[in-house]
Order: C-alpha cells, then structure tokens, then sequence
C-alpha cells in the first residue's frame, strides 16, 4: 500500500514551452502533497505545499506563478513548469500523505520526474 | 526552523564490512526522523523512521538507526553491507508543527568496494 506514482517519469521540452507534471496517490487519499526540486548531485528542496481544494503554499524564492501547482482531488497533484528555461531542467518528485493508519506523519515519495530544458 | 547535517559526503566501504552514516539535527522540540536511501535517477525508498518511544529503531534492509537527543543524532548503521547498497542516503526531520515538511541533509554516497 501507500504508492505515489509521477508521469512522465522523464520529459525532454523546448525553452519556452510549458510542461505538466502528475502525481498520483494510487491506493490512499493524499490531504497533503508535496513538491520537491533535487538538482544533480544535490538534497531534495522542498518547493511547495498543497491541500486537496486549497492554494499551495510556496518556500521562500520558489516563484509561485512559475511553478504551478493544483491539488483538485485526494488523489491528484499537478505541478506545471510555465514558460521552462534550461535551468528548469532538474528532477521534481512529489510526496504524498494522507490519513493512513500506523503512518500519520509519513510521506511516501514518488518516483521523480527528470525534466530536461533545452 | 529545522535543519539536518550529513557531515560525510562520500564513504567508501568494503563489502562485508559495517556501515555508519552520520546525520544531526536542530530542532526545537521531538522531531520526526527518517533515513531514506536513493539509487541513481530513481526515487526515495523509506529505510526506517523515528517518531517516539524506543530509541533504536529497525529498519528494511538490515539498517537500524539510533536517535540521540542528548547529542541531537539519528545515525544510521548497518553490521554488514551489501554491494546493492552503494546508493545516496539522505536523513530528513520533519514536525507536526511544520506541517509535516520534511527538510532534508546533503546527502551521503556510499560506495561499497568489491
């Protein structure tokens, strides 16, 4: 139980276009999601927050209308790189937690989505 | 605000031989506490995690962790590695008072030598 999935696992785009990214909850209702950025060699940044029906709450320096984020359903997470620039290119992964029995606190990640701007 | 410290950015280990990861965390209250390891272009796959009661905890994969408020650590161990577990690993502290966002340490690669 508890699995995310994330589609496309890898996009490859043009500078300027804009580029969808899914996350899914698959067998759990998702309350919370979470957006994170990990560049080559590097932590995972967490870049938002979102509420299934409510706005995303961004991390200080994340551009809000850059990186959009809606979380319409328990199950669904969209995140939507606008106007993608090469140094968008990096690997987005999403979590998910939701109310499951013995893991309250828990967030279960996502495969991640490599992005390559070029 | 919460921050985590993976001082080893690189370890090499022999195959057999044990495995110490180093993580320490600041935090104003009990934090949440996790491991997680990451193969190269893949995603998270949870370890093991911390969030009260016994201080040593058993994780997948034959790791355990032992959280230290004293010396506000969560070091993660295994007796005998594996060459399947060259990866990165990365310590997390989350807090219900922070909603729930984890932050995350730099990360260690392990490198498990033949």
């Amino acid at each position: 139980g508890a699995v995310v999935s994330q589609h496309p696992s890898w996009v490859i785009c043009k500078s300027g276009t804009s580029v969808k990214i899914e996350c899914r909850s698959l067998d759990f209702q998702a309350t919370t999601m979470f957006w994170y950025r990990q560049f080559p060699k590097q932590s995972l940044m967490l870049m938002a927050t979102s509420n299934e029906g409510s706005k995303a709450t961004y991390e200080q320096g994340v551009e809000k209308d850059k990186f959009l984020i809606n979380h319409a359903s328990l199950t669904l997470s969209t995140l939507t790189v606008t106007s993608a620039h090469p140094e968008d290119s990096s690997f987005y992964i999403c979590s998910a937690r939701g109310v499951l029995a013995g893991a309250p606190n828990e967030q279960f990640f996502g495969p991640g989505t490599r992005l390559t701007v070029l | 605000a919460q921050s985590v410290t993976q001082p080893d950015i690189h370890i090499t280990v022999s195959e057999g031989a044990s495995l110490e990861l180093r993580c320490n965390y600041s935090y104003g209250a009990t934090p949440y506490l996790f491991w997680y390891v990451q193969s190269p272009g893949q995603g998270l796959q949870l370890l093991l995690k911390y969030f009260s009661g016994d201080t040593l905890v058993q994780g997948i994969k034959g790791f355990e962790a032992e959280f230290k408020r004293s010396q506000s650590s969560f070091n993660l161990r295994k007796p005998s590695v594996h060459w399947s577990d060259a990866a990165e690993y990365f310590c997390a502290v989350g807090a219900k008072a922070a909603g729930n966002k984890l932050t995350f340490g730099g990360g260690t690669r392990v490198l498990v030598k033949p």
